[in-house]
């Protein structure tokens, strides 16, 4: 069975600093893992998928990275900022199934 | 695109009462997913269909839970009777698998069993 470990629960940091969220797996056979970002009362936005066969995705100030023989994802943050307060969660995607595996997720808080 | 869409936003009622959560989905995606959220347990998985078929609800917790998708646009979540138990956020999602897409999530329903 699929378990997704997100470690530490919750961050905080100083507005501006790089930041690494880092998300472990222990099954390989993954279809694609996803990085969501949850606001407080609201859904899930995706942020980057990042498919079996790729090691990294980018969008503006996020990369995510993917290594699927040591099970890990991270999760970086350039030069954070206020507004990137919310809780990140990680999940993997099966290779067999559509089913979405997620961690628990990190709550990160940037002070301004 | 008007995203998936979820009703109600917040539901409140007494236990035994049959409860009942709206999904549309986002047009032209095949997938759909309901999801629970606690505190305890995180983002768990109960039901997903494939082309209004359900695929798996290894996920559902009990027979009180009953999930349908009589058409591509709606799929409703169902809980008769209600325990306090299931009270919890309940997230509907969609997607195309096969071109490899992230799920997009609706807002979610804030559901209350006193």
């Amino acid at each position: 069975k699929q378990e997704v470990t997100q470690i530490p629960a919750a961050l905080s940091v100083p507005e501006g600093e790089n930041l690494v969220l880092n998300c472990s797996f222990t099954d390989s056979a993954i279809y694609n893992l996803q990085w969501f970002r949850q606001d407080p009362g609201k859904g899930l936005t995706s942020l980057l998928l990042i498919q079996s066969s790729q090691r990294e995705q980018t969008s503006g100030r996020l990369n995510a990275s993917l290594d699927k023989s040591s099970g890990r994802s991270t999760l970086y943050i350039a030069a954070s900022q206020p507004g990137d307060s919310a809780t990140y969660l990680c999940a993997v995607s099966s290779l067999s199934n559509s089913k979405l595996t997620f961690g628990k997720g990190i709550t990160l808080s940037v002070r301004p | 695109d008007a995203g998936v869409i979820q009703s109600p936003r917040h539901e409140v009622t007494e236990m035994g009462q049959e409860v009942t959560l709206r999904c549309k989905p986002i047009s032209g995606h095949d997938y759909l997913f309901w999801y629970r959220q606690t505190m305890m347990r995180g983002l768990e998985l109960l039901i997903y269909f494939n082309n209004n078929v359900p695929i798996d609800d290894s996920g559902m917790p009990e027979d009180r839970f009953s999930a349908k998708m009589p058409n591509a646009s709606f799929s409703t979540l169902k809980i008769q009777p209600s325990e306090p138990r299931d009270s919890a956020v309940y997230f509907c999602a969609s997607n195309n698998r096969g071109e490899n897409q992230p799920q997009h999530f609706g807002d979610g329903t804030r559901l209350s069993i006193l």
